[in-house]
């Protein structure tokens, strides 16, 4: 148990849905992070939260859309996605942006159809 | 340009030993994680290597030379457990977490 919770574990959805991944942490963190893991490569880093504020966006399509309501919790609003953003999509914390260690929760498996 | 080169795979034997190597090139340096995760769970820490040298946690231990741009991860007695990807990851001048591939370790009885 990291302290991170992601929720759904698994989600498929065609290319016209709407849906939302869930991200809540425990540890009393600042800082929240959405990664994207694919296959074979790094984990890409997508948005940055830091006290409910955006610091960084990586040049992620719009049909991602984040939302951080409170230091808690962090969604992934998903709409009209493709089959190439099928991945693993990761939530992290960190006490702040420094330092640098993240908590990572166990992902949610990503598929479009 | 930031770059973090891992192997992909690796094959090791219950009880032996095995070094994970990550090289990187990144714009400055300011330290050096590896994770563990497990298929289907969360990358979880193992070490955070700032300055140059050997550190070790039990049966695991990291390495850094950060004048070759250089660290190894060091697995002893392996245990069938042990098979996972171990993450390198770099925090860089910039204050952004780099990470490489990953390196898919198997365990075999």
């Amino acid at each position: 148990e990291t302290g991170v919770t992601q929720t759904p574990r698994h989600l498929v959805m065609g290319m016209t849905n709407k849906k939302s991944l869930k991200c809540e942490q425990h540890l009393g963190h600042n800082a929240m992070y959405w990664y994207k893991q694919s296959a074979k490569k790094p984990l890409e880093l997508m948005f940055v939260y830091s006290l409910e504020e955006r610091v960084e966006n990586n040049s992620v399509p719009s049909r991602f859309s984040p939302e951080c309501p409170n230091s808690s919790h962090l969604f992934l609003h998903l709409h009209t996605l493709q089959p190439e953003d099928s991945a693993l999509y990761l939530c992290a914390s960190s006490q702040d942006l420094t330092p640098p260690r993240r908590y990572f929760g166990a992902g949610t498996r990503l598929s479009v159809l | 340009g930031q770059n973090i080169d891992q192997p992909t795979e690796m094959t090791a034997t219950e009880g032996a030993i095995v070094q994970i190597n990550c090289t990187y090139q990144t714009s400055g340096f300011n330290g050096l994680f590896w994770y563990q995760q497990h298929a289907g769970e969360a990358p979880t820490f193992l070490s955070y290597n700032v300055l140059d040298g050997l550190e070790e946690k039990g049966r695991f231990s990291s390495f850094l030379s950060r004048s070759k741009g250089y660290s190894y991860l060091l697995l002893k007695e392996l245990q069938m457990k042990d098979s996972a990807s171990y993450l390198c990851a770099v925090y860089n001048q910039g204050g952004k977490l780099i990470f490489g591939q990953g390196t898919e370790l198997s365990v075999k009885p």
